[in-house]
């Protein structure tokens, strides 16, 4: 089974530059998240959708952070412009369902630098 | 809201020795916990979890007891290996939070031979 597809894996950009995110989760999943993860900090979630709606975009920056899950399958997660405090690694992970005990698969995230 | 607490890293240890990593969380409703573990370039993968107190997960030599008196999850390990050097997270999924996984902030483990 192939897992949770992210990319780039690298990215540098200078500040109030616009970056995009791509992830592509395992196939079936209907449940999709994005992390930040700051060096040192554990994952920090940005939005879960489920399908292609969003159930939670609480904590998600939204004056310069954006993402979409067209057709329900793949995601996108776009920041702009971006910040020197953007630095980190933005993981996605997916989900069969949502519950207690489903556990989260998790994408190599994409390590974003910000100068 | 829930909550993660783990203790600070970075854990040293020598090869074949005890290990243990604490977690307490905050939860409301009966949350499940789980250990994910991040080797060095890859993503995080799950390493054992519980659903419910007073369960063991156990995975690859690795134990965890769902503690609900103490509000804990701690990992051990009888005898680590230098292969089991990596960052170990902490993590819970309940319904008062939606049941969006929620982490705490990493212990990094290295072991020497």
């Amino acid at each position: 089974e192939a897992g949770v597809a992210q990319s780039p894996r690298y990215k540098i950009i200078e500040k109030r530059q616009s970056v995009a995110f791509w992830c592509n989760p395992i196939s079936g999943h209907a449940t999709l998240y994005w992390y930040q993860q700051i060096l040192g900090q554990g994952p920090k979630l940005l939005i879960q959708f489920q399908n292609n709606g969003v159930v939670d975009d609480s904590q998600l920056p939204k004056d310069r952070f954006s993402a979409e899950r067209l057709k329900g399958v793949d995601s996108t997660l776009k920041i702009q412009p971006a910040k020197l405090e953007d630095s980190a690694v933005y993981l996605c992970a997916s989900s069969l369902l949502t519950g207690s005990n489903t556990e989260a698969f998790f994408g190599q995230g994409t390590r974003l630098t910000v100068v | 809201g829930d909550s993660v607490t783990q203790m600070e890293g970075p854990v040293t240890l020598s090869e074949e020795a005890f290990l243990t990593i604490n977690c307490t969380y905050t939860a409301t409703g009966y949350p499940s916990l789980f250990w994910y573990v991040q080797y060095p370039g890859e993503g995080l993968q799950l390493l054992l979890k519980a659903t419910k107190a007073d369960d063991k997960g156990s995975n690859k030599g690795f134990e965890a007891t769902y503690r609900k008196e103490t509000t804990s999850f701690h990992l051990e390990k009888g005898s680590v290996q230098v292969s089991d050097s990596a960052v170990y997270f902490c993590a819970l999924s309940s319904s008062g939070g939606s049941y969006i996984p929620t982490f705490g902030r990493g212990t990094s483990l290295i072991v020497h031979p």
